[in-house]
């Protein structure tokens, strides 16, 4: 395992639902990252926490509402979702927020929107 | 600019093997290209990096080869055993801080199979 945990790993729902995803590394690292993975696209890099302070927010709309509140945790708040948000966001950390420095990734939520 | 262009997007190879994947960029500021390695139902882990400073790094059975000039860098797996099989990402990002100059690129990533 890479320290990184999220959860849940699987989620469905529908676009006038709420729900949250949960992120939680044991590493000690002072940055963590959501990226969201579509099929056949690279991964894009959705928001950047240094130090639990939002240092990067790549125009993401704001059905997608982040929260750090420590540097241990992270979440992803979600609602009214489009279909198209359908994906697997992944959660990383790393000692330092730059990419110089590896990021440790979770293993992934699978989103479904119905 | 901010693009790394990847291919290919998917690639067979018998076991023993030599597997190539290839990535161009257009930023010249980029002067730190890493490839992640993800396996099915598990998060993209570092697998190699090279800095620009050098033409080619080594690792085992793997080999980073950097072209600064044409601006490209690629993946050699070589020997490819069925355990390689996942999708590698290249990606690249500078060395400066400072806004998101300092995120990492990827690439949309390549689907390796390597056959028995």
């Amino acid at each position: 395992e890479t320290g990184v945990t999220q959860t849940p790993r699987h989620l469905v729902m529908g676009m006038t639902n709420k729900k949250s995803l949960k992120c939680e590394q044991h590493l000690g690292h002072n940055a963590m990252y959501w990226y969201k993975q579509s099929a056949k696209k690279p991964l894009e890099l959705m928001f950047v926490y240094s130090l639990e302070e939002r240092v990067e927010n790549n125009s993401v709309p704001s059905r997608f509402s982040p929260e750090c509140p420590n540097s241990s945790h992270l979440f992803l708040h979600l609602h009214t979702l489009q279909p198209e948000d359908s994906a697997l966001y992944l959660c990383a950390s790393s000692q330092d927020a730059h990419g110089s420095y590896e990021q440790y990734f979770g293993p992934g939520t699978r989103l479904t929107v119905t | 600019q901010q693009q790394v262009k990847q291919s290919p997007q998917s690639l067979i190879v018998q076991k023993g093997g030599i597997s190539i994947i290839n990535c161009a960029y257009e930023n010249t500021a980029f002067d730190y290209f890493p490839w992640y390695q993800q396996f099915p139902g598990k998060g993209p882990a570092l697998l190699i990096a090279i800095r620009p400073d050098v033409s080619e790094k080594k690792e085992g059975r793997f080999t980073i080869s950097f072209n600064k000039s044409a601006k490209q860098f690629s993946l050699h797996i070589m020997d490819s055993q069925p355990g390689d099989s996942a999708t590698y990402f290249c990606a690249a990002s500078t060395l400066n801080y400072g806004g998101s100059q300092g995120n990492l690129i990827f690439g949309k990533g390549t689907k390796l199979s390597v056959k028995p």
